[in-house]
């Protein structure tokens, strides 16, 4: 497609369930990042992918949360055990690479733990 | 203490104004985004900068790598450009983002 997209967009799950978030970016697009951004705060960066690896994880708030991304495409982010505090909007964002070119959003997916 | 430090927080400006939004960090980064979020939520990614200006249409962004900060300016500005602007750099394989400046501009 033209641009990212995340699926579903809103997700509304009840405590202590696992969701799965998806995100495929712009085809050819070699890095992909997922952020987090809690009602009334700030973005928050999770993950970055360049490839179907990541280099870094630490971002990630707790074991609960991972992320996979595969053929280069698809990545999916998986929260376990989901908590109130989870709730968030999730974006995610891809660039054809890392260093030298700017990103492109998708729209989110607004998670609500209830 | 933030690695990202932006001010205003929030800045009201008229219609056709020059408008200046600031970006200080304290950490080593590899390149500073500009990033701009709408009411509905959506992003938009502005300007990515590792040295000097760049310039695209009436914005305007420009770094001092020695000084550690980061400005965006918006020449003629119109209540379209009322936006949240947030300034994020990239340090290694990590982000830190500001918290954003609330701009509204009044017709």
């Amino acid at each position: 497609g033209a641009g990212v997209s995340q699926s579903p967009s809103n997700k509304v799950t009840e405590k202590g369930k696992d969701v799965e978030l998806r995100c495929d970016p712009i085809s050819g697009h070699t890095a992909l990042y997922w952020y987090r951004q809690r009602l009334g705060q700030g973005l928050e960066f999770l993950i970055y992918f360049q490839g179907n690896s990541a280099p870094d994880k630490s971002g990630l708030p707790s074991d609960r949360f991972s992320a996979e991304r595969t053929g280069e495409s698809v990545s999916t982010l998986t929260i376990q055990r989901t908590q109130q505090e989870d709730s968030a909007v999730y974006l995610c964002a891809s660039s054809l690479s890392q260093v030298a070119y700017g990103y492109t959003f998708g729209s989110g997916t607004r998670l609500t733990v209830v | 203490k933030n690695e990202v430090e932006q001010s205003p927080q929030n800045l009201t400006a008229q219609e056709g104004e020059f408008i200046t939004i600031n970006c200080s960090y304290s950490v080593g980064i590899s390149a500073l985004h500009w990033l701009q979020q709408h009411p509905g939520g959506g992003i938009v990614s502005l300007f990515m900068l590792s040295s000097g200006k760049k310039k695209h249409g009436r914005l305007i962004a420009t770094i001092n790598i020695q000084e550690k900060h980061s400005s965006l300016h918006i020449t003629a500005s119109h209540p379209r450009d009322s936006a949240v602007y947030i300034c994020a750099v990239r340090v290694g394989n990590q982000f830190y983002f500001g918290t954003g400046t609330s701009l509204t501009v009044i017709p």
